[in-house]
């Protein structure tokens, strides 16, 4: 049983909306990273966090941006939806940055 | 960047055979390989993992090697069973970058 739960679990959104993805981690685990995974494809890094502070990004534009809290949730929100966002939106939670990731089942997003 | 080759994409087997996956990586700073399973409408799952000190590593009927020389890891399943149909994501991890490069799977299908 994940210790990662996300929400909601499915969410349709029209273009240009913005929208925001919820995840609550591993209790006691201060780094969670966001995945972006295409249908068919591996999840690609969107960026970390590490105490409530970003601790690393991928190769993702600037109206995507998160937040950690001290309670061991976080967000995801993006801006200004396009057609390509739509995918499945991952949330993965460490004790520390040194591996050992819990995903939860994600967020379905499509964008329409 | 980093960059991690995964093969086959897809890949059949009889129940009761063994089965191989195998991937590549680039940069020789990573340092932690993780193996993935993921089934249908849930997030990745953790299997197995090695870290760059060791060669290879066993639980149960999974294992995997690693070759840090040759920049290559595989995941081996043995005795495979339907339940072990899913797809199985390779992944590298460094250190400095804090984040998990995906390879982009290999769907498995465990044949009766």
């Amino acid at each position: 049983e994940t210790g990662v739960t996300q929400s909601p679990t499915h969410l349709i959104k029209t273009r240009g909306q913005q929208v925001t993805l919820r995840c609550s981690s591993q209790s006691g685990h201060n780094t969670v990273s966001w995945y972006q995974q295409a249908l068919g494809q591996g999840p690609q890094f969107i960026f970390q966090y590490y105490r409530e502070e970003e601790n690393g990004r991928g190769n993702f534009p600037p109206r995507f941006s998160g937040l950690q809290f001290p309670n061991y949730s976080s967000e995801l929100n993006v801006n200004a939806l396009e057609l390509d966002d739509s995918a499945l939106y991952l949330c993965a939670s460490s004790l520390d940055r040194n591996g050992g990731y819990t995903f939860g089942s994600g967020t379905r997003l499509t964008v329409v | 960047g980093e960059n991690v080759e995964q093969h086959p994409s897809t890949l059949s087997v009889q129940e009761g055979d063994s089965a191989v996956i195998k991937c590549t990586y680039s940069d020789s700073a990573s340092n932690y390989f993780p193996w993935y399973k993921q089934e249908l409408g849930k997030g990745p799952q953790l299997i197995i993992d090695i870290r760059s000190n060791v060669g290879e590593k066993k639980d149960q009927r999974i294992a995997v090697t690693l070759n840090k020389t040759a920049k290559h890891f595989s995941l081996h399943i043995t005795e495979t069973q339907p339940e072990d149909s899913a797809v199985y994501f390779c992944a590298v991890n460094m250190n400095r970058d804090d984040k998990i490069i995906f390879g982009k799977g290999t769907r498995l299908h465990i044949l009766p």
